[in-house]
């Protein structure tokens, strides 16, 4: 049972270009989570998906950012015209339960760069 | 590769008393870093406390603290005079010096009052 996948590990992209993170749950989970962590500083919520439905965006800024988990196919975070401060490790984290003590399995995470 | 055992699903502690959470981890490198995060029901992870492993001195927070055994590769994380906000699921984690970096499953810690 391959763990959570995602890719690509590392990204370098030009302000004002556009950023696709995916994310691959383990097998057998609907639950997907994205987290930032900004250099130094712990993981911080960004959005919380389940098939097809996002169910808590709280900790996703309002705009660029936007997340997506199709019926088939990887979750995606997207990031349209990216900006220095948006260079920052990102997490995806699935777990197979609701409620709020679930187990979350994390992925190695994306670096982004923007330069 | 480097993976991250946490070998406690869940710990129980009593408010007041004090509680050891495990963590090991298995790695061929000689510099990194060492990770506890707390995560409430709100999801939002909370960085507890961290660890450089060219460090021998244990790191400390208020209450928190480690127990770092670089030669074990053993990185448990102590909790005194728990409180019930320290309820949470804690997970441990490792990062390399190329930023890789990897969680355990986590453990969830309850408080009873």
């Amino acid at each position: 049972n391959a763990g959570v996948m995602q890719n690509p590990r590392h990204l370098v992209r030009r302000r004002g270009q556009e950023a696709r993170l995916r994310c691959s749950p383990m097998k057998g989970h609907s639950h997907v989570y994205w987290y930032r962590q900004l250099p130094e500083e712990g993981l911080k919520f960004m959005v919380y998906l389940q098939k097809e439905n996002i169910i808590d965006e709280s900790g996703m800024p309002k705009e660029r950012f936007s997340a997506e988990f199709p019926k088939e196919g990887p979750s995606i975070l997207r990031i349209q015209q990216v900006v220095r401060g948006d260079s920052a490790a990102y997490f995806c984290a699935s777990s197979s339960r609701v409620g709020s003590w679930e187990t979350q399995y994390f992925g190695p995470g994306t670096r982004l760069l923007v330069l | 590769a480097q993976t991250v055992t946490q070998s406690q699903p869940e710990m129980s502690v009593q408010e007041a008393e004090t509680v050891t959470l495990s963590c090991t981890y298995d790695t061929s490198e000689s510099d990194y870093y060492l990770f506890w995060y707390k995560q409430p029901p709100s999801r939002q992870m909370i960085l507890v406390i961290r660890q450089e492993a060219y460090k021998q001195q244990n790191a400390t927070e208020n209450r928190f603290s480690v127990n770092f055994q670089k030669a074990a590769k053993s990185f448990s994380l102590k909790i005194s005079d728990s409180q019930l906000g320290d309820a949470a699921m804690y997970f441990c984690a490792y990062r390399s010096n190329n930023n890789d970096m990897r969680f355990g499953a986590g453990t969830r810690l309850t408080v009873k009052p």
